[in-house]
């Protein structure tokens, strides 16, 4: 069964500064998608990027960048220029790519980033 | 406005008293599926379905049961809940299931506290 971790609880950031949240996995299989889900205290669910693993260049979505290290089963989050926004519940999530593979999304138990003025 | 919606937003209840929580998709999308969110255990896949008639457990299905009769509609129903299924509830839908890079579009979560 795959697992998605995520090593670091919470994380603080100064705005306009950069920071990295860390989400590593465990999978036996070739083809998947990973993705990063913010969580702002509204509870809303809000998708960040999404990185195809039969892709190597890294995602990038404005101030959001990833670097997937595939042989190393890494997908860290970096938010460049940070802004008080940004302050959220980060999860990191997992979803196969195999034809009969799980249709399961599998999540980390997430990062809580807090940005300070 | 493409969403998903959740109803109730909130409620208290008691122990043992059936309780359903419904969930709408105005997308057509054709995988939906539920989560519970704990402090400290991330989002919990609960039940899920690839399609209307076709749903399957996710990894604690113990004490939910799911239904999809028709494409938009997946409630989630507690028949005799119990304190331990107090719990932030997500439902969730997306174009596919299968080996999809499609994101998953969530609604705004439903706050259960069982007595």
């Amino acid at each position: 069964a795959q697992t998605v971790t995520q090593s670091q609880p919470e994380m603080s950031v100064q705005e306009a500064e950069t920071v990295t949240l860390s989400c590593t996995y465990d999978t036996s299989e070739s083809d998947y998608y990973l993705f990063w889900y913010k969580q702002p205290p509204s509870r809303q669910m809000i998708l960040v990027i999404r990185q195809e693993a039969y892709k190597q260049q890294n995602a990038t979505e404005n101030r959001f960048s990833v670097n997937f290290q595939k042989a190393a089963k890494s997908f860290s989050l970096k938010i460049s220029d940070s802004q008080l926004g940004d302050a959220a519940m980060y999860f990191c999530a997992y979803r196969s790519g195999n034809q009969g593979g799980s249709e399961k999304l599998v999540f980390g138990k997430g990062t809580k980033l807090t940005v300070n003025p | 406005e493409a969403q998903v919606t959740q109803n109730p937003r909130y409620l208290i209840t008691v122990t043992g008293k059936k309780l359903t929580v419904t969930c709408s998709q105005n997308m057509n999308h054709e995988y939906m599926s539920w989560y519970r969110q704990d402090p400290g255990l991330g989002l919990r896949q609960i039940y899920y379905s690839m399609n209307v008639e076709v749903t399957d457990k996710g990894d604690v299905p113990e004490g939910y049961k799911v239904s999809r009769k028709e494409k938009r509609n997946f409630p989630l129903i507690l028949e005799s809940p119990s304190p331990n299924q107090t719990s932030l509830y997500f439902c969730a839908s997306s174009l596919r299931g299968t080996y999809s890079n499609q994101p998953q579009h969530f609604g705004d979560g439903t706050r259960l506290s069982i007595l």
